[in-house]
C-alpha cells in the first residue's frame, strides 16, 4: 500500500539556520502531497500542499517541490526560528485518507 | 469561529468506563475522520465517513464505535475503556477524501 517515510528526529538547529526535513512516499497512483505542522498542544494545521509533479507548495518561508522522479516531498526553509519549533508530518492522499509519516521534532534554540 | 470543534479537550477516566467525544466541523465537508496519535505521534486513521456514510473503518476494536447524525458532525463513543486506549484523538474533516484535512484541537484521553 501507499506509505510515507519521513527522516527520524529530534532535529536541533539554531536560529536563523537552514532547515531540511526530508520526506518520501510510496504510490500507485498520483497522490497529492501535504506537510502539516503540530505546535505543543495542538492539533494539526496544514502548512503546504502540492498536488502534481514538479508543483512547489509554500508557507510562512516554508517550501516543498513534488519530485515524482525521486518519489520526494521535502521540507526547507532558509532561517528558522524558535517559533518554528513544532512536530512536521509529511503526508499523501490515498483514494479514501490522508497518510501520514512518523513525524519530525524540529527544536530551534536561540 | 473554529472550523474543527472537538469537545472535550481533556478526558481522565477508570478503565472499564464508557465514554464518548463530540466533532462538530462547520466547514460544510462531506468527509469526516477520525485519527488516533499515539504517544510517538504516530498518526493512525481510525473511521471516514462521507456524508453520514462509513467509508473506512480500520481495524478498530468493535468497543470503538462512530455516530454520524448528520454530515456536520461525526462522534466517537467508546465501550470498556482500557489502558492501551490512552491517546490523543483527533477529528478531521476535507471536501473530498483525497483533498486537505483540517484538523479539530485534539482529545487526550487518559485512562487509569
Amino acid at each position: 500500500g501507499d506509505s510515507v517515510t519521513q527522516m527520524e528526529g529530534p532535529v536541533t538547529l539554531s536560529e536563523e539556520a537552514f532547515l531540511t526535513i526530508n520526506c518520501t512516499y510510496t504510490a500507485t497512483g498520483y497522490p497529492s502531497l501535504f506537510w502539516y505542522v503540530q505546535y505543543p498542544g495542538e492539533g494539526l494545521q496544514l502548512l503546504l500542499k502540492a498536488t502534481k509533479a514538479d508543483d512547489k507548495g509554500s508557507n510562512k518561508g516554508f517550501e516543498a517541490t513534488y519530485r515524482k522522479e525521486t518519489t520526494s516531498f521535502h521540507l526547507e526553509k532558509g532561517s528558522v526560528q524558535v517559533s518554528d519549533s513544532a512536530v512536521y508530518f509529511c503526508a499523501l492522499s490515498d483514494t479514501d485518507k490522508l497518510i501520514f509519516g512518523t513525524g519530525t521534532r524540529l527544536q530551534v534554540f536561540p | 469561529d473554529t472550523a474543527v470543534s472537538q469537545t472535550p479537550k481533556y478526558l481522565v477516566t477508570q478503565m472499564g468506563n464508557d465514554k464518548s467525544i463530540k466533532c462538530e466541523q462547520n466547514l460544510g465537508h462531506d468527509t469526516m475522520y477520525w485519527y488516533k496519535q499515539d504517544s510517538k505521534k504516530f498518526l493512525k486513521i481510525m473511521f471516514s465517513y462521507n456524508n453520514k456514510e462509513l467509508i473506512i473503518n480500520e481495524t478498530v476494536p468493535n468497543r470503538f464505535s462512530p455516530k454520524s447524525p448528520d454530515k456536520a458532525h461525526l462522534n466517537l463513543h467508546i465501550n470498556s475503556l482500557e489502558l492501551g486506549d490512552s491517546a490523543v484523538y483527533f477529528c478531521a474533516s476535507s471536501y473530498q477524501a483525497d483533498t486537505e484535512a483540517f484538523f479539530g484541537q485534539g482529545t487526550r484521553l487518559t485512562v487509569v
